[in-house]
């Protein structure tokens, strides 16, 4: 069954460090999705792609955010600097089109120290 | 854009049926009601979709009164498995309505 990758599982850095994440959608999804999950909260969408245009980055905090999907397929999400309020994890999911069945990735745990 | 309301915790017991509700009353034309569970650790998983009336596959059934404004996610027979974060989600598959929330979602304990 095909999955959605992401990388690294875990990452720690400090605070105003740079950190990416990538993830790599299923094959043929054309949607996109980054969230962030607090702990004990649910997951906050950050951004969303239809293939390599962002369709809503609006709770993208833009001064440190920024993501990219130049060929439409995998993506990156990168913090600059890192603050210690972005400990989170970040999760990865794709779907075929817009709003359908999202699939989601294993996340990325990140601890900023 | 459609808020959801869920209850932030349930108990149950193995082989029991659980039902969790969701408020919607904003909800829009052409919005559809989404449910996922999640686990620790894991991304959320994709559960039920449906639209009206009554929705059901393998793992669960959605039921969905006429007014739209709530709808219920039954799952019958839990086992310890099903302990887990369940989210109701509502949102245009268009996309025509705004971002879907996932909002706080309910924790179910399942208890042997």
């Amino acid at each position: 069954e095909a999955e959605v990758a992401q990388s690294p599982r875990y990452k720690i850095t400090e605070k105003s460090q740079a950190v990416a994440f990538w993830c790599d959608p299923i094959s043929g999804h054309a949607t996109l999705y980054w969230y962030r999950q607090i702990l004990g909260q649910g997951p906050e969408l950050l951004v969303q792609f239809q293939d390599e245009s962002v369709v809503d980055d609006s709770q993208l905090p833009k001064d440190r955010f920024s993501a990219e999907r130049l060929k439409g397929v995998d993506s990156t999400l990168k913090i600059q600097p890192a603050e210690l309020g972005d400990s989170a994890m970040y999760l990865c999911a794709s779907s075929l089109v817009d709003r359908d069945e999202q699939y989601f990735g294993p996340g990325t745990r990140l601890t900023v120290t | 854009l459609a808020k959801t309301t869920q209850p932030i915790s349930m108990d149950s017991y193995e082989g029991q049926e659980v039902n969790i509700t969701c408020s919607h009353n904003n909800i829009a034309t052409n919005d559809y009601i989404t449910w996922y569970q999640q686990f620790p650790s894991q991304g959320p998983r994709f559960i039920i979709q449906g639209y009206k009336t009554k929705v059901t596959n393998e793992v669960a059934s959605l039921f969905i009164p006429a007014d739209r404004k709530s709808s219920t996610l039954s799952l019958p027979r839990v086992s310890l498995s099903d302990t887990a974060v369940y989210y109701c989600l509502v949102g245009d598959p268009a996309g025509n309505t705004g971002k879907l929330i996932f909002g706080q979602g309910t924790t179910l304990q399942v208890k042997p």
